[in-house]
């Protein structure tokens, strides 16, 4: 089983949509939880970090962690074309000092106009 | 320049042959990273270094080495490729720290023959 599991698509969507991209784990501990987005031939930025359950909003886009059920979401609201790319969930931890940093298979997301 | 840079941007390889991706990050980034990311299976790590002089092993290490001989360079080496080592390859960064993003480079891709 792996650590993280995403389910990849690939997900479409008409134009301000509200989409939502989820991940499980299975590894506790786990303490931060982030999203980032790629861009087609480019390298994943940061979308989103959260550490604590709950939620998190950041203009358009909310991430939710529940701990309980080792279940993490990310939402867009009224989704734009501009925000067609792949959405990679990504977990940490702290092992002896060092990051470890556990990565979804990524969900490739195209926004219809 | 600001980031993380790599070299080539995409690379063809006789099986067989020798090849180091070049990966250079001006943000005095103590961690540096290598990832993998192939279709379906998202980012994998090959290697890391926590510090200058340090190494270590990630997920999927065989068939490549690296070195981190000063602060900024982290070199990925592939000692005789094979086709399986066919894939995009990301260089990735870290200020040491309790959390701290990481930053990606834009990626090489390489196709091994």
């Amino acid at each position: 089983q792996k650590e993280v599991e995403q389910d990849p698509g690939p997900l479409s969507v008409p134009e301000g949509a509200i989409v939502s991209l989820n991940c499980t784990y299975s590894n506790s501990a786990f303490q931060y939880f982030m999203w980032y987005r790629q861009y087609s031939r480019k390298g994943p930025e940061l979308l989103m970090y959260t550490y604590s359950s709950g939620n998190k909003e950041d203009g358009r886009f909310t991430a939710q962690v529940d701990k309980s059920s080792k279940y993490i979401s990310l939402f867009i609201r009224d989704s734009q074309p501009s925000d067609s790319a792949t959405y990679l969930c990504a977990m940490s931890a702290l092992l002896l000092g060092a990051q470890k940093l556990v990565f979804g298979q990524g969900t490739r997301l195209t926004i219809n106009p | 320049i600001a980031g993380i840079t790599q070299a080539p941007t995409s690379q063809i390889l006789a099986a067989g042959r020798r090849m180091t991706l070049r990966c250079t990050q001006d943000m005095r980034h103590n961690a540096m990273y290598w990832y993998r990311q192939d279709l379906g299976l998202g980012l994998r790590l090959i290697h890391y270094s926590n510090t200058a002089g340090t190494t270590g092993k990630g997920e999927v290490p065989d068939g490549y080495s690296v070195s981190r001989a000063n602060t900024d360079d982290f070199p990925l080496t592939l000692a005789s490729a094979v086709p399986s080592q066919t894939s995009v390859y990301f260089c990735a960064s870290r200020l040491d720290g309790t959390y701290n993003e990481q930053f990606f480079g834009p990626g090489t891709r390489l196709t091994v023959l």
